[in-house]
């Protein structure tokens, strides 16, 4: 079946500008998350959904990020007033539920460049 | 503070040898812990999930072991090929999956 999509792939920005990020999950998939990898480091958690639960928004770094999720399933991740230093991959993932024997299912990503 | 430690340099190893990379963990009593393999440009793909209470898990040429004692994890693939030449990520259930920073393994012909 399809897996997780992002959309862009690649967004260019210029700094101060807001951005969307779109990630479409694997149908069924009740916990999605979103990560941030900047070139050559490990993935940095930033947000999680699950079911109708309130989202844990431990990792989001300022209150420029936010993140919502439709119906259980679309979920898009905003970036207001982009900075250079938000440049990054941004990568979706879902899964079954959250914890116990869950595994992640990854997006490609979006490439954030902001000038 | 709780860390996940992964060997931040590069793997390099021939081709048919054995790889070995190393996940340290500390602060942190996971139920499961999981190995993810990350190609360049894409996102990280699932390999293995190992629970607390197995010492090894097995699939194909990987084999994952988890010490909770010493809080370790070894990853191992054997006859390695260059197609196996990735990152290779550890991750950590607690509320959620917390990933190590990976090790980027090189296979040369």
């Amino acid at each position: 079946g399809a897996g997780v999509s992002q959309s862009p792939s690649n967004k260019v920005t210029e700094k101060g500008k807001d951005v969307e990020l779109r990630c479409d999950p694997i149908s069924g998939h009740t916990a999605l998350y979103w990560y941030r990898q900047s070139l050559g480091q490990g993935l940095e958690f930033l947000i999680y959904f699950q079911g109708n639960s309130a989202p844990d928004k431990s990792g989001l770094p300022s209150d420029r990020f936010s993140a919502e999720r439709t119906g259980g399933s679309v979920s898009t991740l905003t970036i207001q007033r982009t900075q250079q230093e938000d440049s990054a991959v941004y990568l979706c993932a879902s899964s079954l539920w959250t914890g116990g024997e869950s595994t992640q299912y990854f997006g490609p990503g979006t490439r954030l460049t902001v000038l | 503070s709780q860390k996940i430690e992964q060997n931040s340099e590069a793997l390099n190893i021939q081709e048919g040898k054995t790889a070995t990379l190393t996940c340290n963990y500390t602060n942190y009593s996971p139920a499961y812990l999981q190995w993810y393999r990350q190609d360049p440009g894409r996102g990280p793909v699932f390999l293995l999930l190992i629970r607390e209470n197995e010492k090894e898990k097995r699939k194909e040429r990987l084999k994952v072991t988890f010490d909770t004692t010493l809080k370790q994890s070894l990853f191992h693939i054997t006859a390695s090929q260059p197609a196996d030449s990735a990152t290779y990520l550890c991750a950590l259930n607690t509320d959620k999956l917390i990933f190590g920073t990976g090790t980027r393994l090189q296979v040369f012909p």
